[in-house]
């Protein structure tokens, strides 16, 4: 298996463009976690879905920030608009099922930069 | 709020020294404890999820213990060696929070040849 595809690795935009980050998770994995990564605040729980439905979004930071996951093998995470401050590395991770029991397989990051 | 704590923040060791360092965290309603390895420039890739207290695993040179009733889990690396050289992250499940890790910020241990 090739893992937790994330997509694109790099992006860089400017203030007040819309960014969509992808993820395609581990083939009959149930579970899939967006998190954000910065220097003050470590890694962050953003969202959670199981089995393709949004279990919890409460650390989703403000409305400029929602994820789909239209089936089991695609997730989105988009920022409309965006600013400076979103700027961080954004981990896609994915769990056979939703249990704290079961590992969570990163993927390799998007480094989002907002000028 | 549930916070789990680690320390030290950092860690500077020789080559060939043993290291330890330390997961704190609430044990009220404590579920699963997760050891993730996280290199610079990669993802976490998970080392160990433990459950019961009094659990120990091991691979290779690396161990963890895990204490539920007072909160604590300790990771060992013995005879450390510079590809050791990493952030360490604890992250800890509770019950009823379906599937969400609350993590730690991390021990960044550094093993000079």
């Amino acid at each position: 298996d090739a893992g937790v595809i994330q997509s694109p690795r790099h992006e860089v935009t400017e203030m007040g463009q819309e960014v969509t980050l992808r993820c395609k998770p581990i083939s009959g994995h149930n579970s899939l976690f967006w998190y954000r990564q910065t220097m003050m605040r470590g890694l962050e729980l953003l969202i959670y879905f199981n089995n393709n439905v949004p279990i919890d979004d409460s650390g989703m930071p403000e409305d400029r920030f929602s994820a789909k996951m239209p089936n089991a093998s695609f997730s989105t995470l988009k920022i409309q608009p965006s600013e400076p401050r979103d700027s961080a590395v954004y981990f896609c991770a994915s769990s056979l099922f939703l249990s704290g029991g079961n590992e969570q397989f990163f993927g390799p990051g998007t480094r989002l930069t907002v000028l | 709020i549930l916070n789990v704590e680690q320390s030290p923040q950092s860690l500077h060791v020789q080559e060939g020294d043993s290291t330890n360092f330390t997961c704190s965290f609430p044990s009220s309603n404590f579920y699963a404890l997760h050891w993730y390895r996280w290199e610079t420039a990669k993802s976490p890739e998970a080392l160990f999820v433990m459950t019961l207290n009094g659990d120990e695993k091991k691979k290779g040179r690396i161990s963890a213990t895990l204490n539920t009733k007072e909160g604590y889990s300790y990771l060992y690396i013995k005879g450390s060696q510079p590809e050791d050289s990493a952030t360490y992250l604890c992250a800890v499940y509770y019950g009823g929070s379906q599937g969400n890790l609350i993590f730690g910020k991390g021990t960044k241990l550094s093993v000079k040849p």
